[in-house]
């Protein structure tokens, strides 16, 4: 168990919708990163939220957007759902305390499965 | 940018075979580098990690060495499990700007037969 919370599993959606992944980072942690793995595309960085503010962007589209909240609790929305959105969303956070390095070990949470029809 | 490459899989061996799984990467300065392991249905877990060159890491028997050189970071074990039958990715992280995001390769399926 890597202390990262993921909800929900599990989510089964039409084409056009909206839909919430939420995240809890493990405690003390105040950076969050998501990511998404899907077949044809691997795994990938979509973006990335430090103490409450946007830090940093990777392959994220315009329809899809996060938050990050005052009890650093993150979540990932994602609208205008496409067949292509059907993917595992995994969010990982790391202490991130602003250290020069960049070895920080990023801790993951399970995902959650979106299933676009 | 910055890229990983791995070696395309399934990789299949009989239990005690030896491992080597290879991934080579791209990108300025000086990266770190990171195995990670995923069983089935659950997320990523680190395996190990190397912060410059010559560093080796290791951990459950498997070792990597950052090989600057050859810009390389294959992972290695002398005799695999049935239990470590996953998904090995190879990952790169550079800080920059305070981006650390990690950079995947795309993954090699293992599979272990007893």
């Amino acid at each position: 168990d890597s202390g990262v919370t993921q909800t929900p599993k599990h989510l089964i959606t039409a084409t056009g919708q909206r839909v919430t992944l939420r995240c809890s980072p493990r405690s003390g942690d105040l950076s969050v990163y998501w990511y998404q793995q899907s077949l044809d595309q691997g795994l990938q960085f979509l973006i990335q939220y430090y103490n409450g503010e946007e830090r940093a962007k990777g392959n994220i589209l315009e329809r899809f957007s996060a938050q990050q909240f005052p009890d650093l609790h993150s979540e990932l929305n994602l609208s205008s759902l496409e067949l292509g959105d059907s993917a595992l969303y995994f969010c990982a956070s790391t202490t991130g305390q602003g250290l020069p390095s960049s070895y920080n070990e990023q801790f993951f949470g399970p995902g959650t499965r979106l299933t676009v029809l | 940018g910055d890229s990983v490459t791995q070696m395309e899989g399934p990789v299949t061996l009989s239990e005690e075979a030896f491992l080597t799984i290879n991934c080579t990467y791209t990108a300025t300065g000086y990266p770190s580098l990171f195995w990670y392991v995923q069983y089935p249905g659950e997320g990523l877990q680190l395996l190990l990690k190397a912060t410059k060159a010559d560093d080796k890491g290791s951990n459950k028997g498997f070792e990597a060495t950052y090989r600057k050189e050859t810009t390389s970071f294959h992972l290695e074990k002398g005799s695999v499990q049935v239990s470590d039958s996953a998904v090995y990715f190879c990952a790169l992280s550079r800080s920059v700007t305070g981006r650390r995001a990690l950079t995947f390769g795309s993954g090699t399926r293992l599979q272990v037969q007893p």
